[in-house]
């Protein structure tokens, strides 16, 4: 049971490239998180999912899209990456809705923009 | 909007002494609260949930208390170790909808 996984770990873009993150989780859980966090930051929330082949907007989605067709998976994609997106992304999932129930988050992507 | 407030220095405490950390909120009172805790470089670790309705929770050496008239909620972590050296964050649900809303989290290190 390997719980949220994320990839990649690390990952250095210069401005203007585009790419994917993923997030599996094997919990079977219907909620899935993508958050960011910056220093001196709490975790702020870019989408959410409440289920296979929804999404929805967080905190912070500019510059984001997400996808989650298939239930176990979530992904965070960046169109073209801006030095703004240079942060460390967590995936968390849940089985029950944000607030009232345990998240569960992976190891993190750290993301460079230069 | 909702705003959780942190201590954002870092808490020093002596091994075997009792770690108090402190969440304030601002606005709204949640009907849930939750801490995590966070080691450098993972991801953060859930650890209590309170309810509204319960004034204290306690999990092994930890206890965690919410106070909806002060807005806020203590986190205790008793004969604390070396091992409990983490960011913890406090995170509430948030209103009408399925997000945590997050503090920045207090950094406790407790000394040998």
């Amino acid at each position: 049971n390997a719980g949220v996984t994320q990839t990649p770990k690390f990952r250095v873009l210069k401005t203007g490239q585009s790419m994917t993150l993923l997030c599996a989780q094997d919990m079977n859980h219907e909620y899935m998180y993508w958050y960011r966090q910056d220093p001196g930051m709490g975790l702020r929330l870019i989408h959410y999912s409440v289920g296979e082949g929804t999404t929805a907007k967080g905190e912070v989605p500019d510059g984001y899209n997400v996808s989650r067709l298939k239930k176990q998976n979530f992904l965070l994609g960046l169109e073209s990456a801006a030095p703004s997106q240079t942060s460390v992304y967590f995936c968390a999932s849940s089985s029950l809705a944000g607030g009232t129930d345990t998240q569960y988050f992976g190891p993190g992507t750290r993301l460079t923009v230069l | 909007s909702q705003k959780i407030e942190q201590n954002s220095e870092a808490l020093n405490i002596q091994e075997g002494k009792t770690a108090t950390l402190t969440c304030n909120y601002t606005n709204y009172s949640p009907a849930y609260l939750q801490w995590y805790r966070q080691d450098p470089g993972r991801g953060p670790v859930f650890l209590l949930l309170i309810r509204e309705n319960e004034k204290e929770k306690r999990k092994e050496r930890l206890k965690v208390t919410f106070d909806t008239t002060l807005k806020q909620s203590l986190f205790h972590i008793t004969a604390s170790q070396p091992a409990d050296s983490a960011t913890y964050l406090c995170a509430l649900e948030g209103a009408g909808n399925y997000q945590l809303i997050w503090g920045a989290g207090t950094k406790l290190i407790i000394k040998p």
